[in-house]
């Protein structure tokens, strides 16, 4: 019930279209859904997260789109550039308790 | 916005040696630090939760007397790897709590034992 499932496991977008990464949850006390960007040797930073109150959350290029009858949030890069490449993950926390990762998304943009 | 600094980037030793891994919240005080560790391709596993001024609490299936985490004052927390060996060879990352929904995160220690 703690699993923050996330798909895919990899992408490869072209430079300027939209990169999309999903992630599923089963703990119905989760109320906090962060994402993090991840470059090699380099810890996560956070990207942009959303509480369950509302369905989207845009942020720059950068939108969450969150479906709480689902249990479902999904990560929207517009425009997608070769700088965003990096390995990005969903978390979840019931409050400020730990964070539940996902497995991670390599991203990659080419030209 | 609030940091965590984390030293060493990187380190080798030699196997059966300790390491220490210093994580200090620059401009906040970090009631809550959380140590993660990483494989490589794989996502961040939580090793242990410590709160200021008491005992760490491990995920099970972490051993508490081979990964010594102290976290004595609001901005520092380390951890100290006892005993290394190759397996323990990984990326560790340490995260702060900042108010309420907030993390932050280290820049993570690459460990090499060899």
């Amino acid at each position: 019930q703690q699993q923050v499932k996330q798909s895919p496991q990899s992408l490869i977008v072209q430079k300027g279209g939209i990169s999309i990464i999903n992630c599923a949850y089963e703990n119905t006390a989760f109320d906090y859904f962060p994402w993090y960007q991840q470059f090699p040797g380099k810890g996560p930073a956070l990207l942009i997260a959303i509480r369950p109150d509302v369905s989207e959350k845009k942020e720059g290029r950068f939108t969450i789109s969150f479906n709480k009858s689902a249990k479902q949030f999904s990560l929207h890069i517009m425009d997608s550039q070769p700088g965003d490449s990096a390995t990005y993950f969903c978390a979840a926390t019931p409050g400020n308790e730990k964070l539940t990762f996902g497995t991670g998304t390599r991203l990659t943009i080419i030209p | 916005g609030a940091v965590v600094s984390q030293h060493p980037s990187w380190v080798i030793c030699k196997s059966g040696t300790s390491v220490k891994i210093e994580c200090r919240s620059l401009d906040f005080q970090a009631t809550t630090m959380f140590w993660y560790r990483q494989f490589p391709k794989q996502s961040l596993m939580l090793m242990a939760t410590s709160n200021e001024g008491s005992k760490a609490t491990y995920e099970q299936g972490v051993e508490k007397d081979k990964f010594l985490i102290n976290h004595a004052s609001l901005t520092l927390s380390t951890l100290t790897v006892t005993s290394a060996h190759p397996e323990d060879s990984s990326f560790y990352i340490c995260s702060a709590s900042v108010g309420w929904y907030g993390y932050t995160f280290g820049s993570g220690t690459r460990l090499t034992v060899v």
